[in-house]
């Protein structure tokens, strides 16, 4: 089976400052792999996705992570945060190629943004 | 793109009563999926319809069932509602590419 564990419930960073937000996962077949944020009394949002092609993936808003298979990790990083970025974030996984799998998420991380 | 919408946006329910939340998907879009996300919590899969046909399912009870039709909408039902079920629902659809396309929720309160 396969799941996720977010590290870090809230991270906060100051406005210009480095975002990185800690995902690991466990899969035992290969795996896809997605960010997603939310807002305050909204659905997800794709932030980007990792479906065995680069390891280093970009994404909107000038996210980008990385998938390390030795570390079994995939990172979210921006390298100057905005306010606009406060919001929860998700880790996803889903199994490739597999029929019936679905998302599974993390708990969340919630990024708060000061000025 | 007309996108995921969800109906209604906000529900309020009493125990034990039933309740129907409707998703309607991208055209294209055969793969239906729906989640419960609690407060301060992470989106929990409940089920996924391929074709109208269930073909995934979590931890979730009976009394969660679904319906997906030809026309790329989807319906979660539950019953007997308990306390426990108020949440957020989400619908998530997926085509051919990788990847969900979310709505915005259904937002159930159970009193």
């Amino acid at each position: 089976a396969q799941s996720v564990t977010q590290l870090g419930s809230h991270v906060s960073v100051s406005e210009g400052a480095l975002v990185l937000l800690r995902c690991n996962y466990s899969s035992s077949v290969p795996p896809y792999l997605f960010w997603y944020v939310q807002y305050p009394n909204q659905g997800l949002q794709l932030l980007l996705k990792y479906t065995s092609a680069a390891t280093l993936v970009k994404g909107i808003n000038g996210f980008e992570a990385e998938f390390k298979k030795s570390e079994t990790s995939f990172h979210l990083t921006k390298p100057s945060a905005h306010m606009s970025d406060a919001a929860e974030y998700f880790c996803a996984v889903t199994l490739a190629n597999q029929a019936g799998t679905a998302l599974i998420f993390g708990k969340g991380t919630t990024l708060s943004v000061s000025s | 793109e007309t996108g995921v919408t969800q109906s209604p946006t906000h529900l309020i329910k009493t125990r034990g009563q039933q309740v129907t939340l409707r998703c309607s998907s991208q055209s294209g879009h055969n793969t239906v999926s729906w989640y419960q996300q609690a407060l301060g919590q992470g989106p929990q899969f409940i089920f996924q319809y391929y074709r109208e046909e269930e073909n995934g399912r979590g931890n979730f009870p009976p009394r969660f069932s679904g319906l997906q039709f030809p026309n790329y909408s989807s319906e979660l039902n539950v019953n007997a509602l308990e306390l426990d079920d108020s949440a957020l629902y989400l619908c998530a659809s997926r085509g051919t590419v990788i990847g969900y396309t979310f709505g915005s929720g259904t937002r159930l309160t159970v009193v």
